[in-house]
Order: C-alpha cells, then sequence, then structure tokens
C-alpha cells in the first residue's frame, strides 16, 4: 500500500521558471493537501481540496495554484517560481469524518529557487 | 486564531529516561487533536489522535494525554531508535484546516 507518493523528490528551479509538484494517494480518501515546511515555521497549508471538484486556500496561497484531476490526485503548480518558494512541500490525504480527520503525508519534496 | 505551542523545542535524554513533551493549544472547540513523529528527511508519520479531555492512547513506549487546554506526549524508557521531531496539531470543530506546531526534537543517547 503506497499511501501517499509525491514527485518529484528533488528540484531546483531558476527564478521565474514554472513547475508542477504532482500528488496521488490510494487510500479512497476525499480531502487532499499541499503543506510547506520551513525552519521555524512549521507546516503551513498552502491550498486544500476537500472533495473531487473543490480547492480552497489555505495560510499561504499567493504564488500557486493547485488542481484536483480526479479522488486520487492533486497538483500544486508554481507559475512563476522565487526563491522564497524554497521550501519542502508535503502532499497529503484525510477521510473527513464526524470524528476529525486524521491527515496522512507523503515523503516530501524538496525544492530549491535559484 | 487556532495556535499550538509545543515545548521544549529540543530534548536530550539518555536512553532509558522517561520524559514529556508538551502541547498548548487554543481553539475554537476541538475537533481532534493530533500527534506526529517526523524523522529527518521523510514526511510526517501519524500516530495518534485525542478527541476529548480525559482520553490517553498508547503505542509502545508512547503515551499521549489531552486535558481541554493541552496534550503531553510521554515517552518511557525511550530507546535510540525514538529519536525524531514530534508534531502536535489541532483541529477546529467545523473547519477543515488542521493547525501545526513547530514540533520538539528528541535525542535519546545511547
Amino acid at each position: 500500500n503506497a499511501g501517499v507518493t509525491q514527485t518529484p523528490k528533488f528540484q531546483v528551479l531558476k527564478t521565474g521558471q514554472s513547475m508542477t509538484l504532482q500528488c496521488a494517494q490510494d487510500m479512497n480518501h476525499n480531502s487532499m493537501y499541499w503543506y510547506r515546511q520551513d525552519p521555524g515555521m512549521g507546516l503551513r497549508l498552502i491550498y486544500y481540496s476537500a472533495s473531487e471538484g473543490t480547492t480552497d486556500k489555505g495560510e499561504v496561497p499567493n504564488g500557486y495554484n493547485v488542481s484536483r484531476l480526479n479522488k486520487r490526485e492533486f497538483s500544486l503548480r508554481l507559475e512563476s517560481a522565487a526563491p522564497s518558494q524554497t521550501s519542502v512541500y508535503f502532499c497529503a490525504s484525510s477521510l473527513t469524518g464526524r470524528d476529525g480527520n486524521t491527515i496522512y503525508f507523503g515523503e516530501g519534496s524538496w525544492l530549491t529557487v535559484v | 486564531e487556532d495556535q499550538v505551542t509545543q515545548s521544549p523545542e529540543a530534548l536530550r535524554l539518555q536512553e532509558g529516561e522517561s520524559s514529556s513533551l508538551n502541547c498548548s493549544y487554543t481553539v475554537s472547540g476541538l475537533r481532534g487533536l493530533f500527534w506526529y513523529r517526523q524523522d529527518p528527511g521523510k514526511g510526517p508519520e501519524f500516530l495518534f489522535t485525542l478527541y476529548s479531555a480525559g482520553e490517553e492512547k498508547e503505542k509502545e513506549r508512547l503515551k499521549a494525554t489531552l486535558t481541554k487546554k493541552e496534550s503531553f506526549l510521554h515517552i518511557t524508557a525511550p530507546k535510540p531508535e525514538d529519536s525524531a521531531t514530534y508534531l502536535c496539531a489541532v483541529q477546529a470543530r467545523g473547519y477543515q484546516k488542521v493547525t501545526f506546531g513547530i514540533g520538539t526534537k528528541l535525542q535519546v543517547i545511547p
């Protein structure tokens, strides 16, 4: 059982370049998320998708776009990368229920913008 | 706004030396409090979900407890393989968003 799979694991971009981070989950979860993690800042939510066909902004959405392609896949796009977007990005998913939703994370994508 | 504060930021223990990590939180109606373990270069790994004050959950050497204002992660007789960063997070009722603390970096020395 793969869980949450994200690609690529490492990427170096030049300022102004664009790229898409791909994410897929095989747990039949309805909700998917993109977080970034920076030293001293903790995990911060970029965007989330509560269900197929819907997306919503999180704490730090500026400079990013997302697409919920289907129930399994949720991609994150950087249209014009900036050095401030150097970070570790985590995709995650959860099955939202009455008692709260436990989030399961992928292994991370390390992005450096030079 | 929901807030999560974890202490200490870093903790160094001798193997077998039990201790506790603290997670203080403010949330407008708790839906769930989560504990995760994160190893260097890896994604957070789910440990526990707690839903209401007084609840306790255990897994191997770890025990998580919850009050109305804080949660503790007790580590009994830790081993070097317990070394990791432990993250606490909360979710408010009626909201999708989960707010994370910065974490406690635990090092267990043989």
